[in-house]
C-alpha cells in the first residue's frame, strides 16, 4: 500500500462546477500538507499549503486537512477552463534528520473543466 | 530570476548510453531534489541534497548517480541507460528558513526516452 493515495481520475466537469479532490495517507507523522498544480508539459507549482489540521482558503481554492481521518481535500469553487491541470497532493513529516524537506506525493488527479 | 532551470528539455538515448541531466537554481536554496514522473505513479524521489556537499538516496535511486557541484547546481547521471528509465525528470529546490517550510520549486522537466 502506498503512503499516499490519490484518485487519478480523470475528472471532467462543466465550467462553474465545484470540484473536490482528495487524498488519503497512512503515515501519522505527516504534518505539512500541500497541493501542487501541474499544467501539461510543465513542472508542478505550489497551489496551497497547510500545517496540521484545519481549513485554509485562498480565493476560489479551499484546502482541508483532517488528521484524525488521515484525509485531505482541495475544493475549487466556480471552476474555470484555466483550472484544467493535474493536481498533486504532497505531504511531509519534517521530523528532522534525513526526512527533513522530503515530500511524499500522491499519483495526481487529471482535471478538465469544459466551457 | 529564472528559478529552477533544467537542460536538456528533451533527450533520446539508446540502451547502454550515458548522459547527465543538469539543474541549476538561482534562489539561494539549500536543498535540491531529483524526481521522476511516470503515468499513474506521481512524483518519485530519486536523490536529494539537503545542503551543499551532501547527497542521499530517495525512493528509486538504482541506476542513477548525482553530484552537488555547488550550492546552485545539482546534476543527475545515468551511467548505462535502460528503457525502464524512460520518464520525465524534474529537479526541485527548497529553502527551510521561510514560512513555507518544505515548499519545493520545480524546474520545467526533461523528457527522456531510452530506446
Amino acid at each position: 500500500q502506498k503512503e499516499v493515495e490519490q484518485d487519478p481520475g480523470p475528472l471532467s466537469v462543466p465550467e462553474g462546477a465545484i470540484v473536490s479532490l482528495n487524498c488519503t495517507y497512512s503515515n501519522s507523522a505527516f504534518q505539512y500538507f500541500m497541493w501542487y498544480r501541474q499544467y501539461s508539459r510543465k513542472g508542478p507549482e505550489l497551489l496551497m499549503y497547510t500545517y496540521s489540521s484545519g481549513n485554509k482558503e485562498d480565493g476560489r481554492f479551499t484546502a482541508q486537512v483532517d488528521k484524525s481521518s488521515k484525509y485531505i481535500s482541495l475544493f475549487i469553487r466556480d471552476s474555470q477552463p484555466s483550472d484544467s491541470a493535474t493536481y498533486l497532493c504532497a505531504m511531509s513529516a519534517n521530523a528532522g534528520g534525513t526526512s527533513y524537506g522530503k515530500l511524499t506525493f500522491g499519483q495526481g488527479t487529471i482535471l478538465t473543466v469544459h466551457p | 530570476n529564472a528559478g529552477v532551470t533544467q537542460t536538456p528539455k528533451f533527450q533520446v538515448l539508446k540502451t547502454g548510453q550515458s548522459m547527465t541531466l543538469q539543474c541549476a537554481q538561482d534562489m539561494n536554496h539549500n536543498s535540491m531534489y531529483w524526481y521522476r514522473q511516470d503515468p499513474g505513479m506521481g512524483l518519485r524521489l530519486i536523490y536529494y541534497s539537503a545542503s551543499e556537499g551532501t547527497t542521499d538516496k530517495g525512493e528509486v535511486p538504482n541506476g542513477y548517480n548525482v553530484s552537488r557541484l555547488n550550492k546552485r547546481e545539482f546534476s543527475l547521471r545515468l551511467e548505462s541507460a535502460a528503457p525502464s528509465q524512460t520518464s520525465v525528470y524534474f529537479c526541485a529546490s527548497s529553502d527551510h528558513s521561510g514560512a513555507h517550510t518544505d515548499t519545493q520549486y520545480f524546474g520545467p522537466g526533461t523528457r527522456l526516452t531510452v530506446l
